[in-house]
């Protein structure tokens, strides 16, 4: 059974970037499309993009285009998420999650990591 | 963005109590809504998608309906494990938004 596993919290400077990673474990990772999902203290879940399973096509919304990057490293069955130009308001768990559809674009997330907490501050 | 607006934010209740939760969107997003899950310091569950359909292992006790612009999600007889959040997701469009939320505490 597929496993999500993100990397650890993070302390960031404001103006810094973040890099946080997800490894899926138990089966054939490069099948996999992801997104990512983060959620601030008290607030609604906030997509982030994605990133498709085979020739890395992603999406990201407006409010985070030029700002966050995803890629992945297949033979490290790894996808990684970049944010730069933190700010305190990107204080948030960051969730990896796979896409239902498994290959592509369902837009909808049936298996999730456990969350890795970012926080910025001076 | 399309916005999805989820009601009430919170909603107190008791063992098996039938509970409903509503959620709207701001245009016709047809049936692509999802439901999940989220207890305290713990990663989003997936329930539901295509406004009615359950995830495998879901329990039947939960049910989705609707389309267009108006949702539901009802537990026809709420169970200790079902005091959580429940977020609704539009995947209408190709930027995805949530609800705000529905927590359903005990009474």
């Amino acid at each position: 059974q597929v496993q999500l596993v993100q990397s650890g919290a993070e302390a960031k400077k404001p103006g810094a970037s973040v890099k946080v990673s997800c490894k899926a474990s138990g089966d054939t990772f490069s099948n996999y499309a992801m997104h990512w999902v983060r959620q601030a203290p008290g607030q609604r879940l906030e997509w982030m993009g994605w990133i498709n399973a085979d020739n890395d096509n992603t999406k990201y919304p407006q409010k985070f285009q030029g700002r966050v990057t995803i890629t992945r490293d297949t033979s490290a069955s790894t996808v990684y998420m970049e944010l730069s130009g933190l700010r305190s308001e990107d204080t948030a768990v960051y969730y990896c999650a796979t896409d239902s559809s498994g290959y592509y674009w369902s837009g909808f997330f049936d298996l999730w990591g456990r969350g890795t907490l970012v926080s910025v501050s001076s | 963005d399309i916005q999805m607006t989820q009601s009430p934010s919170t909603l107190s209740a008791s063992v098996g109590d039938r509970v409903t939760i509503t959620c709207r969107a701001s245009q016709s997003i047809s049936t692509w809504l999802a439901w999940y899950q989220q207890k305290p310091g713990k990663a989003p569950k997936f329930l539901i998608y295509k406004a009615s359909n359950l995830d495998s292992g879901v329990p039947s006790r939960f049910s989705g309906s609707g389309s267009g612009t108006e949702f539901t999600l009802t537990i026809s007889s709420l169970q200790p494990d079902d005091f959580a959040t429940y977020y609704c997701q539009q995947y209408n469009s190709y930027s995805l938004t949530f609800g705000g939320g529905t927590k359903v505490e005990i009474k």
